[in-house]
């Protein structure tokens, strides 16, 4: 899998977009691009993935760029509950395990 | 839905016992199940890769004799910590693929945590 650098940690006030990137350079043309967060002494949470297009669902968007090397997750109207570590994972397609880097731990401000 | 069950959430033990630790896919089956364990202040690592009916795939450095998978069923995976020490005093979480997905995105338990005195 393709390894990722996140910032180590971001702060974001309450009601504002909150938005997370990720460098994958050396992701190659198979390999999907995933966000998970985990909130403190909890599982992980599936966040969303992608693999060329911009995502949204109803917990935030991915903006991949064209050159899929490195993409953005936007959460639009971040809460308090959205405190968390976030995981931008790159994978193949398959039935592997995830590769947890270190993640960026969001801070949202009241 | 896409819920994954742990049981117990936290359990305390002495040095020596064994410790069986529970991951259930509530409302799909789970052909594919993983183990990871997670330190204070650390990221997340795969121990194990379990499928149902046939023998886990276990990490580089991950004592097979130690860890204990069985996954019995396609919505039960069990991880048993056997001759704990308090070396392995952690947060165990498992996660499974949905079989019926066509996707590879995985569900989180909420983890385990084990305390060995």
């Amino acid at each position: 899998d393709a390894k990722t650098t996140q910032p180590t940690s971001m702060d974001c006030a309450e009601g504002r977009a909150a938005n997370l990137p990720c460098n994958h350079s050396t992701i190659s043309g198979n390999e999907y691009v995933y966000w998970y967060r985990q909130i403190h002494s909890q599982g992980p949470q599936y966040i969303i993935h992608g693999l060329k297009n911009n995502e949204t669902n109803e917990m935030a968007s991915l903006i991949i760029t064209e050159d899929r090397k490195s993409s953005t997750l936007i959460l639009p109207h971040a809460t308090l509950r959205d405190t968390a570590v976030y995981y931008c994972i790159v994978r193949g397609g398959g039935a592997d395990g995830l590769t947890f880097g270190k993640g960026t731990h969001l801070i949202i401000q009241p | 839905g896409a819920v994954v069950s742990q049981h117990p959430s936290r359990v305390i033990c002495k040095s020596g016992t064994s410790v069986k630790i529970e991951c259930r896919s509530l409302d799909f089956q789970a052909t594919t199940m993983f183990w990871y364990r997670q330190f204070p202040k650390k990221s997340l690592m795969l121990m194990a890769t379990s499928n149902e009916g046939s023998k886990a795939t276990y990490e580089q450095g991950v004592e097979k004799d130690k860890f204990l998978i069985n996954h019995a069923s396609l919505t039960l995976s069990t991880l048993t910590v056997t001759s704990a020490h308090p070396e392995d005093s952690s947060f165990y979480i498992c996660s499974a693929r949905d079989r019926s997905s066509g996707s590879y995105e995985q569900y989180f338990g909420p983890g385990t945590r084990l305390t060995v005195t």
